[in-house]
């Protein structure tokens, strides 16, 4: 089974600096996906970014890019010139085929004014 | 055009009632995933439908029931109402299944007394 660990429940940082947030996943599988997706107060749940895992090319959307070290099973979120906006929960997510999304539990992002 | 909507946006029920929630995917989203997000964790995966029929099930009890319209509209039906069942309920629409990116909507909020 699929499982997937975010090891900072909560991170705090001054706007318009940069911060970085790990996450770790085990799988069998060689072909899949995944992601980090922000849950603001508001509740939805928003796609920040995603990484297919034939692709050896990090993913990079606007401030946000990812650290994906395939063999560790490795996959952290920098979040570049932090904004307040920025403020939410971050979790780290892996799906394969069968879109079935797997969760970590979470961590929770305070920037700073 | 609009995203993915759910009703009702909160709820009250009690132990042992029943409660039917419902989801409207993205216009032309063929695919419907049902997510429970118990406060202060990560969604874990219900149920996914596609052409109306159910392709995936998690680890859930036979209270938890779905199912998907000829409009790909969806429902989640929970029988037997336990206080563990209070959560937040995420629906969340793809165009086709597989490697297609998800969206989330806003939730339902059920809360049982």
């Amino acid at each position: 089974a699929q499982t997937v660990t975010q090891s900072q429940p909560e991170m705090s940082v001054q706007e318009a600096e940069t911060v970085t947030l790990s996450c770790t996943y085990d799988t069998s599988e060689n072909n899949y996906y995944l992601f980090w997706y922000k849950q603001p107060p508001s509740r939805q749940m928003i796609l920040v970014i995603r990484q297919e895992a034939y692709k050896q090319q990090n993913a990079t959307e606007n401030r946000f890019s990812v650290n994906f070290q395939k063999a560790a099973k490795s996959f952290s979120l920098k979040i570049s010139d932090s904004q307040l906006g920025d403020t939410a929960m971050y979790f780290c997510a892996f799906m394969k085929w069968d879109d079935k999304i797997i969760f970590g539990k979470g961590t929770r992002l305070h920037i700073l004014p | 055009d609009a995203g993915v909507t759910q009703s009702p946006t909160h709820l009250i029920k009690t132990r042992g009632q029943h409660v039917t929630l419902r989801c409207s995917p993205i216009s032309g989203h063929k695919s419907v995933s049902w997510y429970q997000q118990v406060l202060g964790q990560g969604p874990q995966f219900i149920f996914q439908y596609y052409e109306k029929e159910e392709r995936g099930r998690g680890n859930f009890p036979d209270r938890f029931s779905a199912r998907q319209f000829p409009n790909y509209s969806s429902e989640l039906n929970v029988n037997a109402l336990l206080l563990g069942d209070s959560a937040l309920y995420l629906c969340a629409s793809s165009l086709e299944t597989g490697k297609y990116e998800q969206y989330f909507g806003p939730g339902t909020r059920l809360t049982v007394t």
